[in-house]
């Protein structure tokens, strides 16, 4: 089965412009969780998404915002980009079933990096 | 508020020592879940366990193997009998599960191990 999918694998961008990163989930997973890695730190939680609805927010700028489609894929979206979000952006996914009230393991996607120049 | 310390920024072994990987976590919760993800140079984060607060049986998967103290708040990797392939940036997260809530895992700073053969 496949894994987690990303699109596309590096992106350089300069200051101020728009980006969109891609996700599609593992097949029967229904939630997506973004996170930002910027060099030398762990993973920092920016959202999830459980069947097209906003599940948690990270503390992060509005410029950030997220979707889920139909069929469980995600998008991204940083607007008006700054040097600083220059990192490493890692799709999860998770079963995440609505009743349970445990934490379903997430696996990660190979991530997209951004370079903002 | 949650937080996962690996206060181990590097650790540089020869092949076919032991290496034990550090993770100090805090928590307000009673029941939380804690794991461990591997990121090798290709930056893809692989999932190796989790564990639940209430079981703190310690686990042994092959050459890996985990201790859970909740006394100490810590859960500590070992690797036995290290290989080359070992080598990569080991992270260490928290979740707290929240009912419909969201999967947020926190992540501590990882730890970059190198095997040297």
């Amino acid at each position: 089965d496949a894994g987690v999918t990303q699109s596309p694998t590096h992106l350089i961008k300069t200051r101020g412009q728009h980006v969109t990163l891609r996700c599609s989930p593992i097949s029967g997973h229904k939630s997506v969780s973004w996170y930002q890695q910027v060099l030398g730190q762990g993973p920092q939680f920016i959202f999830q998404y459980y069947e097209k609805e906003e599940r948690g927010r990270g503390n992060f700028p509005d410029r950030f915002s997220a979707r889920q489609f139909p069929n469980y894929s995600s998008e991204l979206n940083v607007n008006a980009l700054l040097l600083g979000d220059s990192a490493l952006y890692l799709c999860a996914s998770s079963l995440n079933h609505r009743t349970s009230f445990g934490t379903d393991t997430q696996y990660f996607g190979p991530g997209t990096r951004l370079t903002v120049l | 508020a949650q937080k996962v310390t690996q206060a181990q920024t590097e650790i540089s072994v020869v092949e076919k020592e032991d290496v034990t990987l550090d993770c100090v976590y805090e928590t307000r919760d009673t029941t939380y879940y804690l794991f461990w993800y591997k990121q090798p140079p290709s930056g893809e984060l692989v999932f190796l366990i989790r564990r639940n607060s209430f079981d703190e049986q310690n686990e042994i998967s092959g050459r890996y193997s985990w201790n859970f103290q909740k006394s100490t708040s810590s859960f500590n990797f070992t690797i036995t009998a290290s290989q080359v392939v070992d080598s990569a940036v080991y992270f260490c997260a928290l979740s707290e599960p929240r009912m419909g809530g969201s999967e947020k895992l926190v992540f501590g700073k990882g730890t970059k191990l190198t095997v040297n053969p």
